[in-house]
Protein backbone atom coordinates (compact mmCIF):
# COMPACT_ATOMS: atom_id res chain seq x y z
CA UNK A 1 0.00 0.00 0.00
CA UNK A 2 1.21 3.15 -1.10
CA UNK A 3 2.12 5.65 1.59
CA UNK A 4 3.22 9.61 1.20
CA UNK A 5 4.70 11.26 3.31
CA UNK A 6 5.84 15.15 4.17
CA UNK A 7 8.03 16.84 6.34
CA UNK A 8 8.32 19.21 7.93
CA UNK A 9 4.41 19.50 8.63
CA UNK A 10 4.79 23.22 9.13
CA UNK A 11 7.72 25.70 7.98
CA UNK A 12 8.16 29.28 8.77
CA UNK A 13 10.61 31.88 6.44
CA UNK A 14 11.46 35.17 6.07
CA UNK A 15 10.82 36.63 2.42
CA UNK A 16 13.46 36.04 0.04
CA UNK A 17 14.88 32.68 1.68
CA UNK A 18 15.25 29.49 -0.48
CA UNK A 19 13.76 26.76 0.87
CA UNK A 20 13.26 23.17 -0.22
CA UNK A 21 10.02 20.77 0.55
CA UNK A 22 10.35 17.08 1.05
CA UNK A 23 8.11 14.42 -0.27
CA UNK A 24 8.59 10.60 0.44
CA UNK A 25 7.09 7.79 -0.55
CA UNK A 26 6.86 3.53 0.36
CA UNK A 27 6.54 2.27 -3.34
CA UNK A 28 8.74 3.63 -5.61
CA UNK A 29 6.67 1.95 -8.82
CA UNK A 30 5.71 4.68 -9.68
CA UNK A 31 4.34 6.76 -12.75
CA UNK A 32 4.57 10.24 -11.97
CA UNK A 33 4.26 12.99 -8.97
CA UNK A 34 2.51 15.87 -8.72
CA UNK A 35 3.18 18.71 -6.61
CA UNK A 36 -0.03 20.86 -5.96
CA UNK A 37 -0.52 24.13 -3.94
CA UNK A 38 -3.32 24.37 -1.71
CA UNK A 39 -4.66 27.92 -0.30
CA UNK A 40 -6.71 28.22 3.15
CA UNK A 41 -10.62 26.65 2.48
CA UNK A 42 -9.69 26.71 -1.57
CA UNK A 43 -8.87 23.69 -4.12
CA UNK A 44 -5.82 22.78 -5.34
CA UNK A 45 -3.75 24.18 -7.74
CA UNK A 46 -0.86 21.83 -9.85
CA UNK A 47 2.13 23.15 -9.43
CA UNK A 48 4.19 20.58 -11.50
CA UNK A 49 4.09 17.62 -13.15
CA UNK A 50 7.54 14.98 -12.99
CA UNK A 51 7.41 11.82 -14.60
CA UNK A 52 8.94 9.22 -13.37
CA UNK A 53 11.55 9.32 -16.28
CA UNK A 54 12.40 12.91 -15.35
CA UNK A 55 14.95 13.63 -12.78
CA UNK A 56 13.78 16.79 -12.63
CA UNK A 57 10.96 19.73 -13.27
CA UNK A 58 11.04 23.33 -13.44
CA UNK A 59 8.25 26.19 -13.60
CA UNK A 60 9.67 29.77 -12.98
CA UNK A 61 11.12 30.12 -9.37
CA UNK A 62 10.16 26.22 -8.92
CA UNK A 63 12.07 23.04 -9.17
CA UNK A 64 10.94 19.68 -8.63
CA UNK A 65 13.17 16.91 -8.51
CA UNK A 66 12.68 12.98 -8.14
CA UNK A 67 14.59 10.05 -7.29
CA UNK A 68 12.68 7.04 -7.35
CA UNK A 69 15.30 4.63 -6.32
CA UNK A 70 15.45 6.37 -2.61
CA UNK A 71 11.18 7.06 -2.51
CA UNK A 72 12.57 10.69 -2.29
CA UNK A 73 10.79 14.22 -4.02
CA UNK A 74 11.62 18.03 -3.56
CA UNK A 75 10.07 20.81 -4.20
CA UNK A 76 12.70 23.71 -4.49
CA UNK A 77 11.18 27.28 -3.94
CA UNK A 78 14.22 30.34 -4.64
CA UNK A 79 13.39 33.79 -3.51
CA UNK A 80 10.55 32.89 -1.66
CA UNK A 81 7.64 35.62 -1.23
CA UNK A 82 4.30 36.08 0.90
CA UNK A 83 2.07 35.19 -1.58
CA UNK A 84 4.20 32.03 -1.65
CA UNK A 85 2.67 31.42 1.83
CA UNK A 86 0.04 28.40 1.81
CA UNK A 87 0.33 24.24 2.11
CA UNK A 88 2.37 22.01 -0.17
CA UNK A 89 1.11 18.85 -1.07
CA UNK A 90 2.38 16.10 -3.40
CA UNK A 91 0.89 12.67 -4.78
CA UNK A 92 1.49 9.70 -6.34
CA UNK A 93 -0.97 7.59 -8.33
CA UNK A 94 -1.64 4.30 -6.70
CA UNK A 95 -1.36 0.95 -8.77
CA UNK A 96 -4.16 -0.57 -10.20
CA UNK A 97 -5.98 1.27 -13.34
CA UNK A 98 -7.51 4.09 -11.55
CA UNK A 99 -5.88 7.39 -11.69
CA UNK A 100 -6.33 7.35 -7.30
CA UNK A 101 -4.24 9.87 -6.47
CA UNK A 102 -2.52 9.20 -2.57
CA UNK A 103 -1.20 12.17 -1.15
CA UNK A 104 0.87 13.28 1.58
CA UNK A 105 -0.79 15.40 4.55
CA UNK A 106 0.88 18.45 3.41
CA UNK A 107 3.34 21.33 4.26
CA UNK A 108 1.62 24.44 5.58
CA UNK A 109 4.72 27.26 4.26
CA UNK A 110 4.35 30.89 5.91
CA UNK A 111 6.70 33.63 4.16
CA UNK A 112 7.40 36.30 6.63
CA UNK A 113 7.99 40.02 5.03
CA UNK B 1 -10.32 28.66 -20.77
CA UNK B 2 -12.55 26.90 -17.83
CA UNK B 3 -11.49 25.18 -15.25
CA UNK B 4 -12.71 22.46 -13.48
CA UNK B 5 -16.47 23.90 -11.62
CA UNK B 6 -17.73 22.52 -8.46
CA UNK B 7 -21.52 23.60 -6.82
CA UNK B 8 -22.28 24.34 -4.86
CA UNK B 9 -19.63 26.17 -3.34
CA UNK B 10 -21.05 25.50 0.46
CA UNK B 11 -23.36 23.38 1.95
CA UNK B 12 -24.75 23.00 5.52
CA UNK B 13 -26.74 20.18 6.40
CA UNK B 14 -28.51 17.94 8.88
CA UNK B 15 -27.65 14.22 10.32
CA UNK B 16 -29.78 11.95 8.14
CA UNK B 17 -29.87 14.08 5.34
CA UNK B 18 -29.22 13.27 1.71
CA UNK B 19 -26.41 15.70 -0.35
CA UNK B 20 -25.73 16.15 -4.02
CA UNK B 21 -22.73 17.88 -5.40
CA UNK B 22 -21.96 18.13 -9.12
CA UNK B 23 -18.59 18.97 -10.93
CA UNK B 24 -18.25 19.95 -14.57
CA UNK B 25 -14.47 18.84 -15.45
CA UNK B 26 -12.26 21.17 -18.02
CA UNK B 27 -13.34 21.06 -21.61
CA UNK B 28 -12.35 17.30 -23.21
CA UNK B 29 -11.61 15.75 -20.04
CA UNK B 30 -12.84 12.38 -19.55
CA UNK B 31 -11.83 11.48 -16.55
CA UNK B 32 -13.61 12.55 -13.56
CA UNK B 33 -12.27 11.97 -10.01
CA UNK B 34 -13.77 12.74 -6.48
CA UNK B 35 -11.69 13.88 -3.48
CA UNK B 36 -12.90 13.96 0.21
CA UNK B 37 -10.82 16.46 2.39
CA UNK B 38 -11.02 16.85 6.31
CA UNK B 39 -8.80 19.40 7.91
CA UNK B 40 -5.26 18.90 8.19
CA UNK B 41 -5.17 15.74 6.19
CA UNK B 42 -4.38 15.28 2.38
CA UNK B 43 -7.40 14.56 -0.03
CA UNK B 44 -8.65 10.44 0.22
CA UNK B 45 -9.54 9.26 -2.80
CA UNK B 46 -13.08 8.38 -3.56
CA UNK B 47 -14.33 7.58 -6.80
CA UNK B 48 -12.78 7.84 -10.61
CA UNK B 49 -15.45 7.65 -13.38
CA UNK B 50 -14.16 7.52 -17.32
CA UNK B 51 -16.79 7.50 -20.00
CA UNK B 52 -19.06 7.48 -17.79
CA UNK B 53 -17.67 4.14 -16.64
CA UNK B 54 -16.05 3.14 -12.67
CA UNK B 55 -12.51 2.93 -13.08
CA UNK B 56 -11.82 3.06 -9.00
CA UNK B 57 -13.37 3.07 -5.83
CA UNK B 58 -12.10 4.34 -2.56
CA UNK B 59 -12.42 2.76 1.23
CA UNK B 60 -15.56 4.48 1.71
CA UNK B 61 -18.91 3.44 3.02
CA UNK B 62 -21.66 2.36 0.25
CA UNK B 63 -23.30 6.11 1.36
CA UNK B 64 -21.59 7.47 -0.94
CA UNK B 65 -22.26 6.69 -4.66
CA UNK B 66 -21.38 8.83 -8.12
CA UNK B 67 -22.38 9.18 -11.56
CA UNK B 68 -20.95 10.48 -14.79
CA UNK B 69 -23.18 11.85 -17.53
CA UNK B 70 -22.65 11.86 -21.23
CA UNK B 71 -21.48 15.12 -21.34
CA UNK B 72 -18.43 13.93 -19.08
CA UNK B 73 -19.99 16.46 -15.55
CA UNK B 74 -20.43 14.32 -13.10
CA UNK B 75 -22.48 13.97 -9.26
CA UNK B 76 -21.35 13.13 -6.24
CA UNK B 77 -24.46 11.53 -4.05
CA UNK B 78 -24.13 11.00 0.03
CA UNK B 79 -27.27 9.28 1.86
CA UNK B 80 -27.87 9.50 5.80
CA UNK B 81 -25.11 11.94 6.56
CA UNK B 82 -22.80 11.91 9.66
CA UNK B 83 -21.37 14.40 11.13
CA UNK B 84 -17.83 13.19 10.08
CA UNK B 85 -18.78 13.51 6.31
CA UNK B 86 -18.11 17.32 7.24
CA UNK B 87 -15.23 18.07 4.74
CA UNK B 88 -13.94 19.95 1.65
CA UNK B 89 -15.27 17.53 -1.56
CA UNK B 90 -12.97 18.03 -4.54
CA UNK B 91 -13.23 16.94 -7.89
CA UNK B 92 -10.68 16.56 -10.25
CA UNK B 93 -10.25 16.10 -13.96
CA UNK B 94 -7.92 14.46 -16.39
CA UNK B 95 -7.74 13.92 -20.09
CA UNK B 96 -5.98 10.96 -20.34
CA UNK B 97 -6.83 7.73 -18.40
CA UNK B 98 -4.06 5.40 -18.19
CA UNK B 99 -3.07 5.74 -21.48
CA UNK B 100 -0.33 4.73 -21.24
CA UNK B 101 -0.23 6.45 -17.67
CA UNK B 102 -1.76 8.19 -15.15
CA UNK B 103 -1.94 12.18 -16.77
CA UNK B 104 -1.99 15.40 -14.95
CA UNK B 105 -5.19 15.94 -12.67
CA UNK B 106 -6.54 19.43 -12.42
CA UNK B 107 -8.53 20.05 -9.28
CA UNK B 108 -12.17 22.43 -9.07
CA UNK B 109 -12.30 25.13 -6.16
CA UNK B 110 -14.26 22.51 -3.82
CA UNK B 111 -17.65 22.34 -2.20
CA UNK B 112 -17.42 22.58 1.76
CA UNK B 113 -19.64 20.51 3.48
CA UNK B 114 -21.15 20.96 6.66
CA UNK B 115 -22.96 18.54 8.94
CA UNK B 116 -25.12 19.55 12.15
Amino acid sequence: KQEVTQIPAALSVPEGENLVLNCSFTDSAIYNLQWFRQDPGKGLTSLLLIQSSQREQTSGRLNASLDKSSGRSTLYIAASQPGDSATYLCAVPSQGGSEKLVFGKGTKLTVNP
Amino acid sequence: DAGVTQSPTHLIKTRGQQVTLRCSPISGHKSVSWYQQVLGQGPQFIFQYYEKEERGRGNFPDRFSARQFPNYSSELNVNALLLGDSALYLCASSYLAWTPSPGEQFFGPGTRLTVL
